[in-house]
């Protein structure tokens, strides 16, 4: 089945950096444009990132631009989020999305069951 | 701010029908049929309910369905059942992000 399971978040101090992970399985990575997308707690869903299939069309909302980097590795089915200069405010759940279609024509579906930034000194 | 809003809150007895609105403008849910809906539970990843306005996945309940009039989408929940009490929230694609604020829906 289709599924996807993000790792690599926990706690950090602010300024400093972490790398999530997402390793999808049971359809063709390389196919689909994928996102991640966070969720402060006891707030709302923030999209922040999403990246083509061969990574040469990449989008970061304004909160995370130029201080994250969304890449892939198809070979490995895997997408990653590089998260650097962190933030008190960028504590969230991260979770990674399969897009269909194209973003701005498409939705999100699946969704990994999420990971954990805590930012905090 | 939010790319598209939505109310806070909704409630309904168990067997009545609710609806969600969404409001973006003449740039987006006005113009494109691409508004997706989706159900999350406290401590869940959320799960796509609609997409492209008014499909449906499959496995998705009939019980949920959407629409759009101008530059309002709406999530319908006929039928209400107490395991439908989650946050809702849609999705379009504007030049700010992709979802509304989200919308609790109490079950009474």
């Amino acid at each position: 089945q289709v599924q996807l399971v993000e790792s690599g978040g926990g706690l950090v101090k602010p300024g400093g950096s972490l790398r999530l992970s997402c390793a999808a399985s049971g359809f063709t990575f390389s196919d689909y444009y994928m996102s991640w997308i966070r969720q402060a707690p006891g707030k709302g869903l923030e999209w922040i990132a999403y990246i083509s299939t061969s990574a040469n069309v990449i989008h970061y909302s304004d909160s995370v631009k130029g201080r994250f980097t969304v890449s892939r590795d198809n070979a490995r089915t895997s997408l990653y989020l590089q998260m650097n200069s962190l933030r008190d405010e960028d504590t969230a759940v991260y979770y990674c999305a399969r897009v269909f279609r194209i973003p701005s024509a498409g939705w999100f579906d699946p969704w990994g069951q999420g990971t954990l930034v805590f930012v905090s000194s | 701010q939010s790319a598209v809003t939505q109310p806070a809150s909704v409630s309904g007895s168990p067997g009545q029908s609710i609806n969600i609105s969404c409001t973006g403008s003449s740039s987006d849910i006005g113009l494109y049929n691409f508004v997706s809906w989706y159900q999350q539970h406290p401590g869940k990843a959320p799960k796509l309910l609609i997409y492209d306005v008014t499909k449906r996945p499959s496995g998705v309940s009939d019980r949920f369905s959407g629409s759009k009039s101008g530059n309002t989408a709406s999530l319908t929940i006929s039928g209400l059942q107490p395991e439908d009490e989650a946050d809702y929230y849609c999705s379009a694609y504007t030049n700010v992000g992709f979802f509304g604020g989200g919308t609790k829906l109490t079950v009474l």
